[in-house]
């Protein structure tokens, strides 16, 4: 069964502090990974989309990460702000036929 | 300004009342979906479209319907709601299906501000 599991749940962090959230995935074949992020009661906003040739995408302070072989994404954050604050969704998606599998999603709150 | 547009955005309503929920892009895009957001669940898509007059069936398409009769209007129709589909809404669109091996493999998908409904 396509899945697609985000870790941790929830995070804490001060800011001005570097984290690290994780996406693990089942869906075969594979054909690219998207990170969003949503603030509370808004849309998500696209990230970095990665195909299964990348291994690498950055947008700003936010640098994501992608090992086919294992089915393991991070998206890293520098720098954390207070406006880093939100949910942050993990989607990948399979070949023709196959939907996008969402991610239950990492809330991430940043404490001044 | 390139943006996905839903109305109403809060709609309280009672069970069995025929309800509709606009959606419209300004950005040309073919593909769009509609999706719920339950807690606990993530994003759940109920209907999606290739282009104008070609829809086809999400995850959960169960007591909805959609049409695509033009290019930038996608509705979602709840012909009976009932309390189950009380949830959060979001429209989205992108230039080719964010799905597959083909063009679409980077397109940026858009999303709607979000329609937040209560079935009573």
């Amino acid at each position: 069964k396509n899945q697609v599991e985000q870790s941790p749940q929830s995070l804490i962090i001060l800011e001005g502090k570097n984290c690290t959230l994780q996406c693990n995935y089942t869906v075969s074949p594979f054909s690219n990974l998207r990170w969003y992020k949503q603030d509370t009661g808004r849309g998500p906003v696209s990230l970095t989309i990665m195909t299964f040739s990348e291994n690498t995408k950055s947008n700003g302070r936010y640098t994501a990460t992608l090992d086919a072989d294992t089915k393991q994404s991070s998206l890293h954050i520098t720098a954390s702000q207070l406006s880093d604050s939100a949910s942050y969704i993990c989607v990948v998606s399979g070949q023709a036929g196959t939907a996008l599998i969402f991610g239950k999603g990492t809330t991430l709150s940043v404490s001044s | 300004e390139a943006q996905v547009t839903q109305n109403p955005r809060y709609l309280i309503t009672v069970t069995g009342k025929k309800l509709t929920v606009t959606c419209s892009q300004n950005m040309n895009h073919e593909y769009m979906s509609w999706y719920r957001q339950d807690p606990g669940l993530g994003l759940r898509q109920i209907y999606y479209s290739m282009n104008v007059e070609v829809t086809d069936k999400g995850d959960v398409p169960e007591g909805y319907k959609v049409s695509r009769k033009e290019k930038r209007n996608f509705p979602l129709i709840l012909e009976s709601p009932s309390p189950n589909q009380t949830s959060l809404y979001f429209c989205a669109s992108s230039l080719t299906p964010p799905v597959g091996g083909g063009a679409g493999l980077t397109d940026t998908q858009y999303f709607g501000p979000g329609t937040r409904l209560t079935v009573l």
